[in-house]
């Protein structure tokens, strides 16, 4: 049981944002949000977390809707290699579930 | 930082073999997990140990599979005997308590 729901799959063009949506409408106040991805023949690979507020890294950003039951995964300048699977996993002491995952396809 | 170790990358063996995958998780991080990955199923966890004490083994899918965790450098995933329906990749990722999880390259696994 994933918890999360994501669409199969999106599409975008190279060097434009992407906003990958997430909803976790059972989430619980202590859970977290992840996002992994997994590009082809590699392990997953952490990309970002947040709790509450939203959150920025080098890789990309999370927006976190207010009643916590839905999240969007920015990358803000889509390149050749971010195309992926990814992952939103809601997480709580140890307690990962990964779902289907969004397939993430960049077209030049 | 070396990053997560598996050992092997690859395994092709015949249904009926023991099959041991390995994993040296990063040094410092205290817990460590086994995940399969099939095309049906996506990406399944099978345990993880806390301080090399197992706490959830719930995925474990028979008693075929056995995993252990001697020491905090070192884990390995047994199975025995192997079928055909445990081919799948088979990754391990350890992290420092409930941090993000780093994961290794994986092991991918053939039974014939």
């Amino acid at each position: 049981d994933a918890k999360t729901t994501q669409p199969n799959s999106m599409e975008s063009n190279e060097e434009e944002p992407v906003h990958l949506p997430c909803n976790h409408s059972t989430i619980s106040g202590t859970d977290y949000i992840h996002w992994y991805r997994q590009l082809p023949s590699q392990g997953p690979e952490y990309v970002i977390h947040g709790l509450t507020s939203n959150v920025n890294n080098r890789m990309a950003s999370l927006a976190i809707a207010e009643d916590r039951k839905s999240s969007t995964l920015i990358l803000h300048r889509a390149t050749l290699r971010d195309a992926a699977v990814y992952y939103c996993i809601s997480y709580n002491n140890n307690d990962m579930r990964f779902g289907a995952g969004t397939r993430l396809t960049v077209k030049p | 930082d070396a990053g997560v170790i598996q050992s092997p990358r690859h395994e092709v063996t015949e249904m009926g073999q023991e099959v041991t995958l390995r994993c040296k998780p990063i040094s410092g991080h205290n817990s460590l997990f086994w995940y399969r990955q099939t095309m049906m199923r996506g990406l399944e966890l099978l345990i993880y140990f806390n301080n090399n004490v197992p706490i959830d083994d719930s995925g474990m899918p028979e008693d075929r599979f056995s995993a252990k965790m001697p020491n905090a450098s070192f884990s390995t995933l047994k199975i025995q005997p192997s079928e055909p329906r445990d081919s799948a990749v088979y990754f391990c990722a350890s992290s420092f308590s409930s941090q993000p999880q780093h994961f290794g390259d994986g092991t991918r696994l053939s039974i014939l």
